[in-house]
């Protein structure tokens, strides 16, 4: 499959800790993408990062991407309450499509 | 403010109906999506539209079929609704492949 992988499925950890979670594609990508969902809600976007991009800041979180590896990584900083959500990386091809895989679970402990 | 509308947040249809999910966008978007979303499969792509009466299948377009009549709105189509098909059903769109997608709420569909 064109998707690869994200992992962890699921992660917890106590508020002002910071969350990893990591994205794994097979094929060249066009550009990586990164959402958000909280629960049963529509996906609301966080981060793009292109190919030829290597990292990315958007406040608390930080996006990189080693084409090399064919993988990236979202890293939240001083996490809060309010980031508990599930976390999906899309990756887009140089078609029209996004290809989305299963998710991360991020629950924040207070 | 950018908005993606869902016809309906819920909806519950019995085996056999012909349903519709409707779609609207109001950002000129050329890039229509549907995906729908399942326990520990992440969101799957069903069709999607690149321009106006243009469709292609996404990666499990069997038991759905689409229509763009105009720019703005993009409708799935369930031809025999089947209790398989119960899930969340998520519409997207993007001005182009290389830009972010903006999704409406969800429609949570079950089918009996």
């Amino acid at each position: 499959s064109q998707q690869g992988e994200e992992d962890p499925q699921a992660l917890s950890i106590q508020e002002g800790e910071n969350a990893t979670m990591n994205c794994s594609y097979k094929t060249s990508i066009n550009n990586l993408q990164w959402y958000r969902q909280n629960s049963g809600r529509g996906l609301v976007h966080l981060i793009l990062i292109r190919s030829n991009e290597r990292e990315k800041h958007s406040g608390r979180l930080r996006v990189t991407l080693d084409t090399s590896k064919k993988s990236s990584s979202l890293l939240i900083t001083a996490s809060r309450a309010a980031d508990t959500a599930s976390y999906f990386c899309a990756r887009n091809f140089g078609n029209e499509k996004l290809t989305f895989g299963t998710g991360t679970r991020l629950t924040i402990i207070p | 403010d950018v908005k993606v509308t869902q016809s309906s947040r819920y909806l519950v249809k019995r085996t056999g109906e012909k349903v519709f999910l409707e779609c609207v966008q109001d950002m000129d978007h050329e890039n229509m999506f549907w995906y729908r979303q399942d326990p520990g499969l992440g969101l799957r792509l069903i069709y999607f539209s690149y321009d106006v009466k243009m469709k292609e299948k996404g990666d499990i377009p069997e038991g759905y079929s689409v229509s763009r009549e105009k720019k703005e709105r993009f409708s799935l189509i369930l031809e025999s609704a089947s209790t398989n098909q119960t899930s969340m059903y998520l519409c997207a769109s993007s001005l182009s492949g290389v830009s972010e997608a903006f999704f409406g709420q969800g429609t949570r569909l079950t089918v009996v």
